[in-house]
């Protein structure tokens, strides 16, 4: 059974880009969250979905955003690039909210 | 906000020792994981714990979910080079929305190297 895929795995953008970046959960699996994770800060939890419906949001501006399509694939949006957003977002996928997450193996984005 | 406080940050270990690391929250939570992270790879799932008390073992690694609900540790026994990397408790806070696992807080994050 293939894994969680994420699309681009490296990125470099410039400050003020915007980026999206994708997230093809495990077979069978309706739910996918999104996880930035930072030196610093580690890993942080940035959204959830399940069957199309954001449930949950962490605490981050209004510039990220994401969504998931009916094949359950999700993506992930940031606008206006800052030097902090420097990271590797990793997404998790899980068949229902109540089980378990399996991680794929993350976007690298560079912001210069 | 929560906060899960995991150590050690960072040890070394000599093949064939044992490893012990945990992770203490101020606040109760329902579910505690324990994650591996190697580099340029995503966090993999090593145990999940569900209920207090309950001590869980995955080959040479054991973990247990602390009675009071706010802490676990896992221990590596016999430890081996594939070992190293850097190990992530992640818990699910009580109350959190509809029993989700999708907002997971995690720990800092604990390294192992093999000693020089």
């Amino acid at each position: 059974k293939a894994g969680v895929t994420q699309t681009p795995r490296y990125l470099i953008k410039t400050r003020g880009q915007q980026v999206t970046l994708s997230c093809s959960p495990i077979s069978g699996h309706r739910s996918v969250s999104w996880y930035q994770q930072t030196p610093g800060q580690g890993l942080q939890f940035l959204f959830e979905y399940f069957s199309e419906t954001q449930r949950n949001k962490g605490n981050f501006p209004g510039r990220f955003s994401g969504r998931q399509f009916s094949n359950s694939r999700s993506e992930m949006n940031v606008s206006t690039l800052e030097l902090g957003d420097s990271a590797l977002y990793l997404c998790a996928s899980y068949r229902t909210p109540q089980e378990t997450q399996y991680f794929g193996p993350g976007t690298r984005l560079l912001v210069l | 906000g929560q906060q899960l406080n995991q150590s050690p940050q960072s040890m070394f270990i000599q093949e064939g020792e044992d490893v012990s690391m945990n992770c203490t929250s101020s606040s109760i939570f329902n579910t505690w994981l324990w994650y591996k992270q190697d580099p340029g790879e995503g966090p993999v799932l090593l145990i999940a714990l569900y209920k207090a008390g309950e001590l869980t073992s995955n080959g040479r690694l054991t973990a247990q979910f602390g009675i009071t609900r706010k802490d676990s540790f896992l221990n590596i026994s016999a430890s081996i080079p594939s070992d190293v990397g850097i190990y992530f408790c992640a818990g699910q806070p009580s109350g959190y929305y509809g029993g989700s696992q999708g907002n997971l807080i995690f720990g800092k994050g604990t390294k192992l190297s093999v000693k020089p």
